[in-house]
């Protein structure tokens, strides 16, 4: 079975730039989850969707983030502008309703300079 | 500060060798679980603890629960070099991680 599939895997860009992240969760599963792991802080969520919903967007870090879950099967992360802070792993992970394990990607490793 | 507190931050070992890493929170949890991550790759769940003073073994692995669900350990008896990664210990109900246990296991 194929697990979560992010992409790209890695993306080196410069500052200002925009930034997209794609995410295809594994078929079924009715949530969504974006995290970012750095050195400093760890891992930590960025937002989550439960049937295409956004329900928790609390951690996203500022205005410049913004995710959007068209359909079941396909999830965006955009950064614009971006910035060198911004520089980390992002990981799409998601979970089925009817479970308790989560199913992280592979991430996307962005560098901004 | 973290929900969940992870320690030691760092552990590095010889093969061969037990170790035990812990993850420790003033919050109550109904249940926790513990990640695996290894280089390149995003975490893989190991297992999930639900009840005070539960204990789970995986192969080489021993998970314990504490009893009042406020923290909980990771043990590994004689450690291989395939143990080698990144130990998170998370609450799925907060779906928040730990900092993490870097764990080195040298051949």
């Amino acid at each position: 079975d194929a697990g979560v599939i992010q992409s790209p895997r890695h993306e080196v860009t410069e500052m200002g730039q925009e930034v997209t992240l794609r995410c295809k969760p594994i078929s079924g599963h009715d949530y969504l989850f974006w995290y970012r792991q750095t050195m400093m802080r760890g891992l930590e969520l960025l937002i989550y969707f439960n049937n295409n919903v956004p329900i928790d967007d609390s951690g996203m870090p500022e205005d410049r983030f913004s995710a959007k879950m068209p359909n079941a099967s396909f999830s965006t992360l955009k950064i614009q502008p971006s910035e060198p802070r911004d520089s980390a792993v992002y990981f799409c992970a998601s979970q089925a309703s009817s479970g308790n394990t989560i199913y992280f990607g592979e991430g996307s490793w962005l560098t901004v300079v | 500060t973290q929900l969940l507190e992870q320690s030691p931050q760092f552990l590095s070992i010889q093969e061969g060798e037990n170790l035990t890493v812990y993850c420790n929170s003033s919050s109550v949890f109904s249940s926790l679980q513990w990640y695996r991550q290894e280089p390149g790759e995003g975490p893989v769940l190991l297992v999930t603890v639900v009840t005070g003073g539960e204990v789970k073994k995986l192969k080489r692995l021993t998970f314990q629960f504490g009893d009042a669900r406020k923290d909980s350990s990771l043990h590994i008896t004689a450690a291989q070099t395939g143990d080698t990664g990144l130990y998170l210990c998370a609450s799925p109900r907060k779906l928040s991680f730990g900092a993490g246990t870097t764990v080195t296991v040298r051949a």
